[in-house]
């Protein structure tokens, strides 16, 4: 079993639908990051998160530590939000340990 | 990527050659991870240096891969007699100055012909 889960794996939405990705985890930990890989393959971190909730713009994330679950939101899904969306937690040695990202496609 | 170079960007190789894949890292940062993506995959983590120490290489294949990050200079990790398998998108990432942020490079995708 992953250490990191996530889903859905694929999703696809219209255009301006509320959008959630839901991560798993099963290791104790200090933080959580979500990130986005651009269909280019570039890689961006959008969050960390070691409690609560942080927002950037239309990106909402949240965490519960003693469920060990963490989300994703967006709000108003744009064309230009189709990525993958990755969770990941950190490990001892300051790596990331990967969930299998999550493939957005909203469409227009 | 505030600065995380990796070269080439795109790498052929024949079955048999050896692949060099370099990462500099943010100006005045001296470490660096290197993870995998191995087609339809997700990321794994490979390993992760200091200049001129390897301080964790448990996800490094043991045969054919190695990884140096000298004094001066890029980061490196060698595969020696590339295989198929070895296809994939290999990244090198730091952290930045609060540890809050891993800055990604923009990726080598080696193909294995």
């Amino acid at each position: 079993k992953n250490e990191v889960e996530q889903s859905p794996q694929n999703l696809t939405a219209q255009e301006g639908e509320f959008i959630t990705i839901n991560c798993s985890y099963s290791v104790g930990i200090s933080a959580l990051h979500w990130l986005q890989q651009h269909p280019g393959g570039g890689i961006v971190s959008l969050f960390m998160l070691s409690s609560g909730k942080k927002k950037h713009g239309r990106l909402i994330a949240t965490i519960n530590i003693q469920e060990k679950h963490s989300s994703l939101h967006i709000t108003a899904s744009h064309p230009r939000d189709s990525a993958v969306y990755i969770c990941a937690v950190r490990g001892s040695q300051g790596n990331l340990i990967f969930g299998k990202g999550t493939k957005l496609s909203v469409k227009p | 990527n505030a600065g995380v170079m990796q070269n080439p960007r795109h790498l052929v190789r024949r079955r048999g050659q050896e692949a060099r894949l370099r990462c500099s890292p943010m100006k005045g940062h001296s470490h660096v991870y290197w993870y995998r993506q191995l087609p339809e995959e997700g990321l794994k983590f490979m390993v992760y240096l200091q200049k001129e120490n390897i301080i964790d290489e448990s996800g490094m294949p043991k045969e054919r891969f190695s990884a140096e990050f000298p004094k001066e200079g890029p980061s490196i990790l060698r595969i020696q007699q590339v295989v198929r398998g070895d296809s994939a998108a290999y990244f090198c990432a730091t952290w930045g100055e609060a540890q809050e942020t891993q800055y990604f490079g923009p990726g080598t995708r080696l193909l294995v012909l």
